[in-house]
């Protein structure tokens, strides 16, 4: 089976703090997602990477970077956390055989984040 | 462009009642769909998914969807709840012509499940 390894379920920080949240997976899919999950408004995507070294914005990057130097992780990045970015984090992982017959993505079991 | 509405945030059944989650879609290409089912504290896990082979698709624990372009609905059914059936459900829609190409979801719905 898939397995999507995301390393904190849960996180309390403070505003302006830097964090980190990670993801590995372990199946060598080439893509990786990171998505928010918030009430009433499901998931957004902040960002996706396809290759090692690659990413690209998805429909909410503002206030986030992402890091992918292995294949196998991924990390998204609050350079300055602020309270709006209080929020479930997921990351999901797949592959272009995947993606290219179904879009099936697999999913970690989420970061909950919160700024004080 | 795709995107997929959820009609109904909350859907309350009895147990042994029928389920019935509401899913519309838009989408510019042939769409491939997909239910996932959250339970509390955990990630996303697929339930079933549209490719275009079969309109009536049958998932994991009970649950099936019929794809209806017509409708361009997607709706989740299961005959008789179950309590552990309570959980979170998306529909999503793949992002189409992009690489590394990503799914769009709908807004979630919570299924309550009474005994």
């Amino acid at each position: 089976d898939v397995k999507v390894t995301q390393s904190s379920r849960y996180l309390v920080k403070r505003t302006g703090e830097k964090v980190f949240l990670e993801c590995v997976q372990d199946m060598d899919h080439e893509n990786m997602f990171w998505y928010r999950q918030d009430p009433g408004l499901g998931l957004r995507l902040i960002y996706f990477s396809y290759d090692v070294k690659m990413k690209e914005k998805g429909d909410i990057p503002e206030g986030y970077s992402v890091s992918r130097e292995k294949k196998e992780r991924f990390s998204l990045i609050l350079e300055s956390a602020s309270t709006n970015q209080t929020s479930m984090y997921l990351c999901a992982s797949s592959s272009p055989r995947l993606l290219a017959g179904t879009g099936e993505l697999f999913f970690g079991e989420g970061s909950r984040l919160t700024v004080l | 462009a795709q995107s997929v509405t959820q009609l109904g945030s909350h859907v309350s059944v009895s147990e042994g009642a029928l389920v019935l989650l509401r899913c519309n879609y838009s989408s510019s290409v042939p769409p491939y769909l997909f239910w996932y089912v959250q339970y509390p504290n955990q990630g996303l896990q697929l339930l079933l998914k549209y490719t275009s082979a079969a309109t009536l698709v049958k998932g994991i624990n009970g649950f099936e969807a019929e794809f209806k372009k017509s409708e361009t609905s997607f709706h989740l059914t299961k005959p008789s709840a179950h309590m552990s059936d309570a959980a979170e459900y998306f529909c999503a829609v793949r992002k189409a012509n992009q690489a590394g190409t990503a799914l769009i979801f709908g807004k979630g719905t919570t299924l309550s499940v009474s005994s």
